[in-house]
């Protein structure tokens, strides 16, 4: 079956430096969405990609999904404490209206 | 507010005990979730349900129910709960089958069983 990988599970940066993570796939993927979740809090959507090779900004925040549509990843430029979270990539399946979501990639901030 | 809530936010029960939450949605959607988190924080599908369809995801123990009275409603029911069960369970609701705008989650409902 489909699987994605989330990496790294862990990030630590300090104030101000750039963070990446990413989702890797074994097939190609219809779509892929992205997710935050603040500590304590419940999961917000941020964004879907669709399209091979799309690139999608907000803010300081930059989404790709790449050009064989098994690989995505969120960039955060110049980072701050309010992006402390866990940050998940999400996908479906063909013709499915359920989610799977990757493991997560739980991001701290060191002012 | 339009939003997705759901009822109690914190549950503590003992073993064996059945208790049920409850999800609302005013958005709108025509599609309703339940996905339990657990202390890894890995986010789970159980069900999804709209008018026409109810799809289980097949590792949830029969102990697991959804009931819909209406398209706005998602109630989960759990029977002889067991210290696995201890989680935080989310509802969440989207436009569409396909969930192509997004989920839109509740706050969660952290249940502790003792």
């Amino acid at each position: 079956g489909q699987q994605v990988m989330q990496i790294p599970q862990y990030q630590h940066v300090q104030e101000g430096e750039d963070f990446t993570t990413y989702c890797n796939s074994s097939t190609t993927l219809s779509n892929i969405q992205w997710y935050k979740q603040r500590p304590g809090g419940h999961p917000v959507f941020l964004i879907q990609l669709v399209k091979s090779g799309e690139v999608k900004k907000q803010k300081r925040l930059t989404f790709q999904f790449g050009e064989a549509k098994k690989n995505s990843s969120l960039h955060i430029t110049a980072t701050q404490t309010t992006d402390v979270g866990t940050y998940f990539c999400a996908y479906s399946g063909a013709g499915s209206y359920q989610l799977t979501f990757g493991k997560g990639t739980k991001l701290s901030v060191i002012p | 507010d339009t939003a997705v809530s759901q009822t109690p936010k914190y549950l503590v029960t003992q073993m064996g005990n059945d208790k049920s939450i409850k999800c609302e949605q005013n958005l709108g959607h025509d599609t309703m979730y339940w996905y339990k988190q657990d202390s890894k924080k890995f986010l789970k599908i159980m069900f999804s349900y709209n008018n026409k369809e109810l799809i289980i995801n097949e590792t949830v123990p029969n102990r697991f129910s959804p009931k819909s009275p209406d398209k706005a409603h998602l109630n989960l029911h759990i029977n002889s709960l067991e210290l696995g069960d201890s989680a935080v369970y989310f509802c969440a609701s989207s436009q569409g089958g396909d969930g192509i705008y997004g989920y839109t989650f509740g706050s969660g409902t952290r249940l502790t069983v003792v």
